[in-house]
């Protein structure tokens, strides 16, 4: 098993872009999913599929992956952005589900 | 509407059992892979388990910490999911929620409110 590292916490203005980042050694072979959780909510999917949105989710956000680092970008951020998000892997090795560790986004 | 509804947190004393009920409606549970998913407070995200629709097999995935406390059952008449905790711990504390990876791949695209287990002595 690994580890998904992700930073802390990334601070944008309103209209901004927000670009999240999620590392691990083996999440190039993964499918990389993302998802917000607001304070007192459940967690939202919002990318999966590395790149793909589920319906229901603007255009505003995007991933990405380039090698073991993926990236969730938030684009033309919104007050309504500010929360909490989290990456997610099935890791191959033992088809364990891990989780990053999640980053704080503060518009 | 798409929906799960978690019931059975409380307060436990450590070394007791609680068993979570996770109700299902508006989608197709038979066919939905499910897992537990935890969050400590002020903590981030960490998967408990999962079971697989009893047409891939039903096979049980549980953490490997939690290995040999949790289990996980599922009754497709009932649109239901349970998960079995067993000699609880304090750092079991935190809010269970269940999800389904329904619809898309393997993210989890339906998640429920969230049960409170609380364990203190």
């Amino acid at each position: 098993s690994y580890v998904l590292t992700q930073p802390p916490s990334v601070s944008v203005a309103p209209g901004q872009t927000a670009r999240i980042t999620c590392g691990g050694n083996n999440i190039g072979s993964e499918s990389v999913h993302w998802y917000q959780q607001k304070p007192g909510q459940a967690p939202v999917l919002v990318v999966y599929d590395d790149s793909d949105r589920p319906s229901g989710i603007p255009e505003r956000f995007s991933g990405s992956k380039s090698g073991n680092t993926a990236t969730l970008t938030i684009s033309r951020v919104e007050a309504g952005d500010e929360a909490d998000y989290y990456c997610q892997v099935w890791d191959s090795s033992n088809d364990h589900c891990l989780f990053g560790t999640g980053t704080k986004v503060t518009v | 509407e798409v929906h799960l509804v978690e019931s059975g947190g409380g307060l436990v004393k450590p070394g007791g059992s609680l068993r979570l009920s996770c109700a299902a409606s508006g989608f197709t549970f038979s066919n939905a892979w499910m897992s537990w998913v935890r969050q400590a407070p002020g903590k981030g995200l960490e998967w408990v388990g999962r079971i697989r629709s009893n047409t891939d097999g039903g096979t049980i995935d549980v953490a490997a910490p939690l290995k040999g406390r949790f289990t996980i059952s599922r009754d497709d008449s009932e649109n239901t999911l349970y998960l079995q905790m067993n000699t609880l711990k304090t750092e079991d504390t935190a809010v269970y929620y269940c999800a389904a990876d329904a619809n898309y791949g393997f993210s989890f695209d339906i998640w429920g409110q969230g049960t409170m287990v609380i364990v203190s002595s």
